[in-house]
């Protein structure tokens, strides 16, 4: 059964650092790409980033790009994105999402979420 | 950028069909997925390649795509089905976009 569990949001101030993590199970991680997926409070679906199975590339929403950085440790089976300069605007449920096949451009399995919040 | 838009909600009374549509620039040259996505739980994919079922799914959620706009259908609705569900197309310069959300409600 695959898993794929979030974890680090807290409550930061704006300016702030976060780390969240996913740790993925039930499959064999280091063969799909994984990607970060948020919803804001009433909004959405955001994409946000993502990597490619081997880590070699990344992917950034506009939004993020120069403040996020996702990266992922295949010996460990998880997933990161070290988030920088916080904003309120970033206040969301963050999701990590296991690309379903290495020709498509959809997720097949979702985590939970984790939340962040932005504010003083 | 790219955008995908959506009706912001749908109503179906139990048993009929739901038409939700998503639409696109020229969203029927691409791919489109469906995701279900219900208060509290993670988001599930409904519909890939426009019109394909992942394994699990029921076979009442079908889909079509063509011109600028993708259909997800619901036939014979049942009240589980009440959620929000999302469009999304991949694009070459936005890369993954999510249409805006439209929440099914089952009266």
């Amino acid at each position: 059964e695959v898993q794929l569990l979030e974890s680090g949001g807290e409550l930061v101030q704006p300016g702030g650092s976060l780390r969240l993590s996913c740790a993925a199970s039930g499959f064999t991680f280091d063969d799909y790409a994984m990607h970060w997926v948020r919803q804001a409070p009433g909004k959405g679906l955001e994409w946000v980033s993502g990597i490619t199975s081997s880590g070699g590339h990344t992917y950034y929403a506009d939004s993020v790009t120069g403040r996020f950085t996702v990266s992922r440790d295949n010996s460990k089976n998880t997933l990161y994105v070290q988030m920088n300069g916080l904003r309120a605007e970033d206040t969301a449920l963050y999701y990590c999402a296991k690309r379903r096949a290495d020709s498509s451009n959809d997720f097949d399995f979702w985590g939970q979420g984790t939340l962040v919040t932005v504010s003083s | 950028s790219y955008e995908l838009t959506q009706p912001p909600s749908v109503s179906v009374s139990p048993g009929q069909t739901a038409s939700i549509t998503c639409s696109g620039y020229k969203l029927g040259n691409r791919y489109a997925s469906w995701y279900q996505h219900k208060a509290g739980q993670s988001p599930i994919l409904v519909i890939y390649q426009s019109t394909k079922r992942p394994s699990g799914i029921p076979e009442r959620f079908s889909g079509s795509n063509s011109g600028n706009t993708a259909t997800l259908t619901i036939s014979g609705t049942q009240a589980e089905d009440e959620a929000d569900y999302y469009c999304q197309a991949w694009d070459s310069t936005t890369l993954y976009v999510f249409g805006s959300g439209t929440k099914v409600t089952v009266l």
